[in-house]
């Protein structure tokens, strides 16, 4: 069984351009959870998606990120415009359904940096 | 809202010896999951044990136990037989049944002395 995958592992992007962050949850999941880890913390809620919809962003920036979840392929976090700020690792985590501690899984993670 | 606190930001432990790290939480739900996970220099975040609340028997995964007392709300990890891989940040994190979120402790840094 593959896990959670995320693409790609590290993303290089410049003041200003866009970064987008794929992921593929496990096979049989449709929730999917995406998490910000800043240098020196722990990882941080940012939102949580089932196939075509957002069920809370409450974690999300208000400007410039956006996540979709589209019922074909996989989860994409976007950011535009990236600045310094936003280099972190950004983790995905994929289970069957709310709630279920038992079977939710964390993907390797996407290293953002930007310069 | 959730807290959790991990109060040892690092932590030291001659291999093979044995080292517990600390973790407490702060919740007005009943149904949760409490989550250890090792994030070692790679940065992946490996699950280490959990525990299901409702379940007073404690977890445990081969050298790794938790001491879970949810009436104190507290959820230690114990390392038995400490090896040099089991140096990593160690991250302690609460997951709800009826939520979408695990609230993550600041971690704590375990280094193992040869």
């Amino acid at each position: 069984n593959a896990g959670v995958m995320q693409n790609p592992r590290h993303l290089v992007r410049r003041r200003g351009q866009e970064a987008r962050l794929r992921c593929s949850p496990m096979k049989g999941h449709s929730h999917v959870y995406w998490y910000r880890q800043l240098p020196e913390e722990g990882l941080k809620f940012m939102v949580y998606l089932q196939k075509e919809n957002i069920i809370d962003e409450s974690g999300m920036p208000k400007e410039r990120f956006s996540a979709e979840f589209p019922k074909e392929g996989p989860s994409i976090l976007r950011i535009q415009q990236v600045v310094r700020g936003d280099s972190a690792a950004y983790f995905c985590a994929s289970s069957p359904k709310i709630g279920d501690g038992n079977t939710i899984y964390f993907g390797e993670g996407s290293w953002l940096t930007v310069v | 809202a959730q807290t959790v606190t991990q109060s040892q930001p690092e932590m030291s432990v001659q291999e093979a010896e044995t080292v517990t790290l600390s973790c407490t939480y702060d919740t007005s739900e009943s149904d949760y999951y409490l989550f250890w996970y090792k994030q070692p220099p790679s940065r992946q975040m490996i699950l280490v044990i959990r525990q299901e609340a409702y379940k007073q028997q404690n977890a445990t995964e081969n050298r790794f136990s938790v001491n879970f007392q949810k009436a104190a709300k507290s959820f230690s990890l114990k390392i038995s037989d400490s090896q040099l891989g089991d140096a990593a940040m160690y991250f302690c994190a609460w997951f709800s049944n009826t939520g979408n979120q695990f609230y993550f402790g600041t971690g704590t840094s375990l280094t193992v002395i040869p």
